[in-house]
């Protein structure tokens, strides 16, 4: 089955700890994408990936850390997380030809910071 | 710079109603548009892309169209039931790896 897997789905965390929210997906897919959502925000992209070990800055890239050394993998990295990336965070992928291509999305991971 | 609005931020529709929900782009140089279906702390469910050449797409009891000179697609969903209750996204592509979203219109299908 065609799909997005994100890990963990829900995360309670102390401010400063590191951690790191896993995606995998396997549909070959070229590009990857990180996004939050926030109540009355919308959704807001952080980091994304064209390729392997090519990623770029999106909308909200502050205090987060990505790479992308498997096509298959975006690992989402938080050094020092802060109250205010608390959040709703979705990775997702599609084609990534010229013409953009249909998005696939995780399931999600609810993440607290206290 | 895109914005992408959907108008109204919620609806609530009786069962059995037909139904249309709106998303407006600024910029008409898109290559192509997707609706999405989102529950409640749950992930996106595509569910139609329209590319830019197209003119409308169907799935079941859903129909998108889009018309790109007046920066408009609709999401049009027939015989509502309460298991369309769900917050519906409408994003679009125009290049440089970014996909807009707008922030959703809330539907509750009353039975």
């Amino acid at each position: 089955e065609a799909q997005v897997t994100q890990n963990p789905r829900y995360l309670i965390t102390v401010t400063g700890k590191k951690l790191t929210v896993t995606c995998s997906q396997n549909m070959n897919h070229e590009y990857m994408s990180w996004y939050r959502q926030d109540p009355g925000l919308g959704l807001r992209q952080i980091y994304y990936s064209m390729n392997v070990e090519v990623t770029d800055k999106g909308d909200v890239p502050e205090g987060y850390k990505v790479s992308r050394k498997e096509k298959r993998n975006f690992p989402l990295i938080l050094e020092s997380p802060s109250p205010n990336q608390t959040s709703l965070y979705f990775c997702a992928s599609s084609l990534g030809d010229r013409v953009g291509g249909e998005l696939f999305f995780g399931e999600g991971s609810r993440l607290t910071v206290l | 710079k895109q914005e992408v609005t959907q108008i109204p931020a919620a609806l609530s529709v009786p069962e059995g109603e037909n139904l249309v929900l709106n998303c407006s782009f600024t910029d008409s140089a898109i290559y192509n548009l997707q609706w999405f279906r989102q529950d409640p702390g749950k992930g996106l469910t595509s569910l139609l892309l329209i590319q830019s050449s197209q003119r409308e797409q169907t799935s079941g009891r859903l129909n998108a169209s889009l018309d790109k000179s007046s920066g408009r697609s609709t999401l049009y969903i027939a015989a509502s039931q309460p298991g369309d209750s769900a917050t519906y996204l409408c994003a679009v592509y125009s290049g440089t790896y970014k996909y807009i979203f707008g922030t959703g219109t809330r539907l509750k299908v009353l039975a």
